[in-house]
């Protein structure tokens, strides 16, 4: 059984605040790794996809790095702000074509 | 730019009945995913296809079919229905490893 795990399952920060949250994956027969941004009563909006390890991504404030051989991600989120509210999911790809895995989420609530 | 499309968006059935959920992937994506997400629940992958082959199969009930047809749309058939089955239906389409597009979901209501 190929489990996705994300920690913590909710944060609570205030504005400006610096955060960061966690994936782990199966190492074995990895082939990408996703991280979603789902905001309530919208559909899931990708953020970044990594396959090769030492992968970083950053898209504004937002940034990721992806270990392949220990099988984790980060997710940084620099000076939050309350629109940054969502919860974040990561989701690993084992092979072309076949299931994305997804964890369970973080639930991020910045507060002004 | 032409998005994942579901329909309907909202559905109610009795319990028994049978459902059918369909997808519209973006044109050219070769992957079509099915989730299932319960009320308070992570989302719960039911099946994929690649190029309209069923590539994976997840925790998908014995009473819910899909298929994939020569356009690539896709459509997810629920029969027996009960009041569990109740949940919002993502489908979500990719091109290979790269980012998956979600559709808005269907949101299946048993009575």
């Amino acid at each position: 059984i190929l489990n996705v795990e994300q920690s913590p399952q909710s944060l609570h920060v205030q504005e400006g605040d610096s955060t960061n949250f966690t994936c782990s994956f199966p190492s074995s027969n990895f082939y990408a790794l996703h991280w979603y941004r789902w905001e309530t009563a919208k559909s899931p909006e990708a953020l970044f996809v990594m396959t090769l390890n030492g992968d970083e991504k950053k898209k504004g404030r937002i940034s990721a790095t992806l270990n392949t051989k220990e099988g984790y991600s980060y997710l940084y989120i620099k000076g939050s702000q309350p629109e940054d509210s969502a919860t974040y999911l990561c989701a690993s790809l084992y092979n072309q074509g076949g299931k994305l895995i997804f964890g369970q989420g973080t639930e991020l609530s910045v507060k002004p | 730019a032409a998005g994942v499309i579901q329909s309907p968006r909202h559905l109610i059935k009795e319990k028994r009945e049978t459902a059918t959920l369909k997808c519209y992937p973006i044109p050219r994506h070769d992957t079509v995913y099915w989730y299932q997400q319960g009320p308070g629940q992570d989302p719960q992958f039911l099946i994929s296809f690649y190029e309209k082959m069923q590539s994976d199969k997840g925790s998908i009930p014995d009473r819910f079919s899909a298929q994939q047809f020569s356009d690539y749309h896709s459509e997810l058939n629920m029969s027996s229905l009960e009041l569990g089955d109740s949940a919002l239906y993502f489908c979500a389409s990719s091109y290979r490893e790269t980012e998956a597009f979600f559709g808005q979901g269907t949101r299946l209501t048993v009575v």
